[in-house]
């Protein structure tokens, strides 16, 4: 079956320009994942989706990162008014909870930014 | 101080060798630890997860987890060339187990 997509793969913006990266997450994965992966650092966690709601956000960086799910399926990450620093791979990830057993993350293959 | 802390290499080894992977973390709640495996452009992939402490075997691939220690391994036996890829560790907290922190990899090149 299909696994988690993401669009654009790749995306060179301007320095301001705002962005939206998009997350199609494997059917019926109630849970969704945000990461971003910069070079020689490891996937950083940005935000949790179960369904529609976020519990947990703590990860965006700024108030210039915000996210939304709809539908309990697709995801978007916008990101306004880009900065260099902001340069990285964005990562997606979905899976079923399983009532505090662990459970395996699928990921998607990235959308690679680049600000100029 | 970063929650994970992972050498980042490069590891290069010659085909067949056995590969040692390791992790150590600060935060002595973590129960659940995660090796997963990136090719290149790829996301990552799991590999091999355990629970608390222990050793767990699947195939060519040996987990193991010290929590006195706080420190985690993979072992890779009889390394093949299609091994070659960014290996990470994560981990989580069983009160916050959607949370994973991840280390930043380790890259490892098997030469046929």
């Amino acid at each position: 079956g299909a696994g988690v997509s993401q669009s654009p793969s790749n995306k060179v913006t301007e320095k301001g320009k705002d962005v939206e990266l998009r997350c199609d997450p494997i059917s019926g994965h109630t849970a969704l994942y945000w990461y971003r992966q910069s070079l020689g650092q490891g996937l950083e966690f940005l935000i949790y989706f179960q369904g529609n709601s976020a519990p947990d956000k703590s990860g965006l960086p700024s108030d210039r990162f915000s996210a939304e799910r709809t539908g309990g399926s697709v995801s978007t990450l916008t990101i306004q008014r880009t900065q260099q620093e902001d340069s990285a791979v964005y990562l997606c990830a979905s899976t079923i909870p399983n009532g505090g057993a662990l459970y395996e993350q699928y990921f998607g293959p990235g959308t690679r930014l680049t600000v100029t | 101080q970063k929650e994970v802390e992972q050498d980042p290499g490069p590891l290069s080894v010659p085909e067949g060798a056995i590969v040692s992977l390791n992790c150590t973390y600060s935060n002595s709640a973590f129960q659940y630890f995660m090796w997963y495996r990136q090719y290149s452009r790829k996301g990552p992939e799991l590999l091999m997860y355990t629970y608390s402490s222990g050793n767990k075997e699947d195939g060519r691939f040996t987990a193991q987890v010290d929590k006195s220690s706080k420190y985690i391994s993979l072992f890779i036996r009889d390394s093949q060339p299609s091994d070659s890829a960014t290996y990470l560790c994560a981990m989580s907290a069983i009160e916050n187990f959607n949370k994973f922190y991840f280390g930043s990899g380790t890259k490892l090149n098997v030469k046929p």
